[in-house]
């Protein structure tokens, strides 16, 4: 496995349901990211784990619940969601994510396509 | 988080044109500078990092003008294949990325 890689490809499931998106960088790289994608507007960035610490939470409702055991892992934990999350949640990854002319920005997984019923 | 503002389009070219998207940031102290290329139901990829003194790939030419915090991509000799979604993207400050909403490209036969 290379990369960073999103399972499952696709979710179908109900607003009372718990059910978790896992994501997994074979790059060794330091920081984790989710982001969230709707229709019509920017990614919106959700959690940054920087080595499995997390730095950043950007205003997330408590239904979504990350956790990274360690550097290589993120999870994004799910329940009593609402129609209106269905979207596509991307994990990224990153070096050392302090700029300047070495900065590569992030390598993305494929993603996971949220259903929201 | 501010503001990276793109025209969304959509562009339509022909093959071989060149067409140039533009996208002004917000906050000047942003460090880092990309453009992202995002096909449809697929994640954003990497095209190319934008570097102050400008930076080119075969096709593709970005350049950065601090002053006006303004970036540009210019495509020359259009594909098929460029058809996509192309994200600004800023770093400001720390970790996170902030994303443009995308301009969207369809190079036409």
């Amino acid at each position: 496995e290379t990369g960073v890689t999103q399972t499952p490809r696709h979710l179908v499931m109900g607003m009372t349901n718990k059910k978790s998106l896992k994501c997994e960088q074979h790059l060794g790289h330091n920081a984790m990211y989710w982001y969230k994608q709707s229709a019509k507007k920017p990614l919106e960035l959700m959690f940054v784990y920087n080595f499995k610490e997390q730095t950043e939470n950007n205003s997330v409702p408590s239904r979504f619940s990350p956790e990274c055991p360690n550097s290589s892992h993120l999870f994004l934990h799910l329940h009593t969601l609402q129609p209106e999350d269905s979207a596509l949640y991307l994990c990224a990854s990153s070096q050392d994510g302090t700029g300047g002319g070495q900065d590569s920005g992030y390598t993305f997984g494929s993603g996971t396509r949220l259903t929201v019923v | 988080r501010k503001e990276v503002e793109q025209d969304p389009g959509p562009f339509n070219v022909p093959e071989g044109a060149t067409v140039a998207f533009n996208c002004t940031y917000s906050n000047s102290a942003s460090q880092s500078f990309f453009w992202y290329r995002q096909d449809c139901r697929k994640e954003p990829k990497l095209l190319m990092s934008v570097y102050s003194s400008g930076n080119e790939d075969g096709r593709f030419t970005a350049q950065l003008n601090r002053a006006s915090q303004y970036i540009s991509l210019l495509i020359r000799d259009s594909k098929l294949s460029d058809s996509a979604t192309y994200l600004c993207v800023v770093r400001e400050t720390g970790y996170a990325l902030n994303f443009g909403k995308g301009t969207s490209l369809l190079v036409t036969p």
